[in-house]
């Protein structure tokens, strides 16, 4: 009964290679998000969807292209990986949008490491 | 100037000790305050909600100065589980939160 769960937990590719990341959450919460957390811990939000529609896109690659196929997916695909990308990437929902005082639920993370 | 920062330590503390670290915040027009936790190779958890009065939770103290724009967290008693990341976490606008790098905290025995 993991609320915000994500798959795999661990992804180590080559250079170039394109690879997604898949984030399932059964809270019902209407806003999914992506965050890249880099070696010096800094936790950056990517992309925001609400309700299936994108809301932030912080100045990301177009390598990477977030799918939200119904509300309770988000799902992240980065194509031609490069060795900057190496980091942990979360996932997170929080109930409502157009509050930051929402809590937001973190998955278990994706550990990307690029060769 | 990053929009949240924070010392990250680490705070090397014996059992039953009080620990006490801040986080500045550069948006003024910031409305939203939270510490959240995250362990080694874990996720982020929220830990407490910050509010205007200062408000706590147990062993732990929350205060908020809009003056000065920062934050404190505060342990009292400290617990060897409460050995952790501490991610101070700031609502930039209706719809982002901005994060800290964290505070690493250590209890030992």
């Amino acid at each position: 009964d993991t609320a915000v769960s994500q798959t795999p937990k661990y992804l180590v590719t080559q250079m170039g290679n394109d690879k997604s990341i898949k984030c399932e959450q059964n809270l019902g919460h209407d806003t999914m998000y992506w965050y890249k957390q880099d070696s010096k811990k800094f936790l950056k939000i990517m992309f925001s969807y609400n309700n299936k529609e994108l809301i932030i896109n912080e100045t990301v690659p177009n390598r990477f292209s977030p799918k939200s196929p119904d509300k309770a997916h988000l799902n992240l695909h980065i194509n031609s990986l490069e060795l900057g990308d190496s980091a942990v990437y979360f996932c997170a929902s929080s109930q409502d949008f157009g509050s930051s005082y929402n809590e937001q639920f973190f998955g278990p993370g994706t550990r990307l490491t690029v060769l | 100037r990053k929009e949240v920062e924070q010392d990250p330590g680490p705070f090397n503390v014996p059992e039953g000790a009080t620990v006490a670290f801040n986080c500045t915040y550069s948006n003024s027009a910031s409305q939203s305050f939270f510490w959240y936790r995250q362990d080694c190779r874990k996720e982020p958890k929220l830990l407490m909600s910050v509010y205007s009065s200062g408000n706590e939770d147990g062993r732990f103290t929350a205060q908020l100065n809009r003056a000065s724009q920062y934050i404190s967290l505060l342990i009292r008693d400290s617990k060897l589980s409460d050995s952790a990341t501490y991610l101070c976490v700031v609502g930039i606008n209706d719809y982002k939160l901005s994060f800290g790098a964290g505070t690493t905290v250590t209890v030992r025995a």
